[in-house]
């Protein structure tokens, strides 16, 4: 089946500009979970969403950023006055949300983000 | 702050040879511990998971890996890697009073030559 697609796949930006990623999880996942990787380094978490709400968004770095998942499949985040520090590979993952902890991740396969 | 260090950032090793990839985290509760692979053009998928049971954890295409609670490690092993083992390998832990709040290691790139 479908596995997570993410778009675009490629996209770069001026600095100070406004950017939307867009994932579409596996369909019936109810947990979906947005990561950032910088060169060199692996995932780093920005938030998690269990349906619509967003369980947990402490990794979020600052008020710059912002995801949503308005009906509980498809999810955007959004990047306001991009820097060029926001310059990374952003991740999508779903899974079926029952136990979160336990379940596998499925990841898509990143947007890359390349701010002048 | 919760951490998880991965020694090796890049392994070379001819086909064959075993490899064994440290793991080790800095948390105080518990936790559920995954190995997830990329390999080159392809997304990240699961290797193998622990959250209870037998420390002893068998994945796929012949991976395992061993929770050492004392030593707060989760190394990933395979007795004999061939060159289709070439990936990116990160350690992943997801402490279970944080649902579902995930750290990943910075990888560990293994490359197999033939």
């Amino acid at each position: 089946g479908a596995g997570v697609s993410q778009t675009p796949s490629n996209k770069v930006t001026e600095k100070g500009k406004y950017v939307e990623l867009r994932c579409d999880p596996i369909s019936g996942h109810t947990a979906l979970y947005w990561y950032r990787q910088s060169l060199g380094q692996g995932p780093e978490f920005l938030i998690y969403f269990q349906g619509t709400g967003a369980a947990d968004d402490s990794g979020l770095p600052n008020d710059r950023f912002f995801a949503v998942r308005p009906e509980g499949s498809v999810s955007t985040l959004k990047i306001q006055r991009t820097e060029r520090g926001d310059s990374a590979v952003y991740l999508c993952a779903s899974s079926p949300g029952r136990t979160p902890h336990t379940d596998t991740q499925y990841f898509g396969p990143g947007t890359r983000l390349t701010v002048l | 702050a919760q951490s998880v260090s991965q020694h090796n950032h890049h392994v070379i090793l001819s086909e064959a040879a075993s490899l064994e990839l440290g793991c080790n985290y800095s948390y105080g509760g518990t936790v559920n511990l995954f190995w997830y692979v990329q390999y080159p053009g392809q997304h990240l998928q699961l290797l193998l998971k622990y959250f209870s049971g037998d420390p002893l954890v068998k994945g796929i295409k012949g991976f395992e890996a061993e929770f050492i609670k004392s030593k707060f490690s989760f190394n990933l092993r395979k007795p004999s890697v061939q060159w289709s083992d070439t990936a990116e390998y990160f350690c992943a832990v997801n402490p279970t009073d944080s649902w579902g709040k995930f750290q990943f290691g910075a990888g560990t790139q293994v490359v197999v030559t033939p």
